[in-house]
């Protein structure tokens, strides 16, 4: 059964520098999100994407965040420089056309 | 903010159904009641939806009631797995706001 997958499951990054975290949606979906969610927290929304673009952003994702989809295939959150507060698990998911969301394993990111 | 409210935890007998009530008194007419659920960490998974009518599917099935301000998910036969924390979530196609969600116990 095809899957979101996500690299890197844990990535450690000092504060300050940029992080980019990878997605691969399943393969014909067409809706693409990312959500975060702080230790003991709710998962949070951060943004959609669709047909090469943003649809809709949350207030956490600032000037500090931005996506792409540099490919067919890669969906990538980068974070220009990252404080102290970023530290979460970070969920891609992918949907395809009016239908629900499949999330993938999630990226642990810790700002020291 | 969540247009659902659930209660903040339950336990279920292993073996037994577990029947997790949600209220969404204010859903719109194109509105769809979805459930997911968060296994400690993981990324939350898919379990179920539904518009007006019941459903069911090989995880689980859904009783929503007939003004549609309210629902049930039910696991029939729930196993230690089950153990998670699930969301009920009134969507269209849209961003999920996740709230709270309520943690279910499957105790041995």
């Amino acid at each position: 059964e095809p899957e979101v997958t996500q690299t890197p499951s844990h990535q450690v990054t000092q504060m300050g520098q940029e992080v980019i975290l990878r997605c691969v949606p399943i393969s014909n979906h067409l809706y693409f999100y990312w959500y975060r969610q702080i230790l003991g927290q709710k998962v949070e929304f951060l943004v959609s994407f669709y047909n090469n673009e943003i649809s809709e952003k949350s207030e956490i994702f600032d000037d500090q965040f931005s996506v792409e989809r540099p490919d067919g295939s890669n969906f990538t959150l980068k974070i220009r420089s990252t404080k102290l507060e970023d530290s979460a698990m970070y969920f891609c998911a992918s949907r395809p056309d009016r239908a629900e969301q499949y999330f993938g394993p999630g990226t642990r990111l810790t700002v020291t | 903010d969540a247009k659902t409210t659930q209660p903040t935890s339950m336990d279920c007998a292993e073996g037994r159904a577990a029947n997790l009530p949600c209220n969404h008194s204010t859903i719109s007419g194109n509105e769809y009641v979805y459930w997911y659920r968060q296994i400690h960490s993981q990324g939350p998974q898919y379990i179920i939806h539904g518009l007006k009518n019941n459903e069911t599917n090989e995880m689980a099935s859904l009783i929503i009631t007939e003004d549609r301000k309210s629902s049930t998910l039910i696991l029939p036969h729930a196993t230690l797995r089950d153990t998670a924390v699930y969301y009920c979530i009134v969507n269209r196609d849209d961003k999920i706001i996740f709230g709270k969600g309520t943690r279910l116990h499957i105790l041995p």
